[in-house]
């Protein structure tokens, strides 16, 4: 049982470039979210999906879109890389509404944009 | 919308002290409270919930919280720390009253130090 996991764990982006962070999770958990942390910021939420087919925007969603065709994978995608989007990225997934139970959290990736 | 305050960045403490990460969260009728910890280059980890029932709830390493509804408080406390409980804490809460349990809202985290 790999929990979930997220890969790249490092990456270095140009200013206008995209990217697709990809996150995956084995525990068949309808419930799956994307985080940015800053330093002394906390975790924001970015997006949310609730089931396959169905996302949600949370706090911070602009410059980020995602998709959820099946139940294992939630990636994010970066159209247009900006130095403000430099951060740590991570994912979570829960078996229920993540707000009512535990939210099981991947490594990270860490993102920078020069 | 709900807001959480971890008033301390920092706490530095000694091994086998006590500490005390305080959590403060805006007022509402109906939260459900989780205590996190990230430890270096890691993902962050439920600590412990308060979901209902007791307002003392024990989590895991020794911690255990009170849930205060008249303060709007969840403070985090451990009798006695060890080095390996240096880590960064985090409060989140979640508002069932405005429909919010699908997601969390977190504070900004208090950094523990354990010296010897």
């Amino acid at each position: 049982n790999a929990g979930v996991t997220q890969t790249p764990k490092f990456r270095i982006l140009k200013i206008g470039q995209s990217m697709t962070l990809q996150c995956a999770q084995d525990m068949n958990h309808n419930y799956m979210y994307w985080y940015r942390q800053d330093p002394g910021m906390g975790l924001k939420l970015i997006y949310y999906s609730v089931g396959a087919g169905i996302t949600d925007k949370g706090e911070v969603p602009n410059g980020y879109n995602v998709s959820r065709s099946t139940t294992e994978d939630f990636p994010l995608r970066l159209e247009l890389a900006a130095p403000s989007q430099t951060s740590v990225y991570f994912c979570a997934s829960s078996s229920v509404a993540g707000g009512t139970d535990t939210q099981y959290f991947g490594p990270g990736t860490r993102l920078t944009v020069l | 919308a709900q807001s959480v305050t971890q008033l301390d960045s920092q706490v530095p403490v000694f091994e086998e002290a006590p500490v005390e990460l305080r959590c403060n969260y805006s007022s509402s009728v109906s939260v459900y409270l989780f205590w996190y910890v990230q430890y270096p280059n890691q993902g962050l980890q439920l600590l412990l919930k308060y979901l209902s029932g007791s307002t003392l709830v024990k989590g895991i390493n020794g911690f255990e919280a009170e849930f205060n509804k008249s303060q709007t408080s969840f403070h985090l406390r451990k009798p006695s720390v060890h080095i390996s409980d240096t880590a960064e804490y985090f409060c989140a809460v979640s508002d069932l009253t405005t429909g919010g349990g699908n997601k969390l809202t977190f504070g900004t985290g208090t950094q523990l130090k354990v010296e010897l």
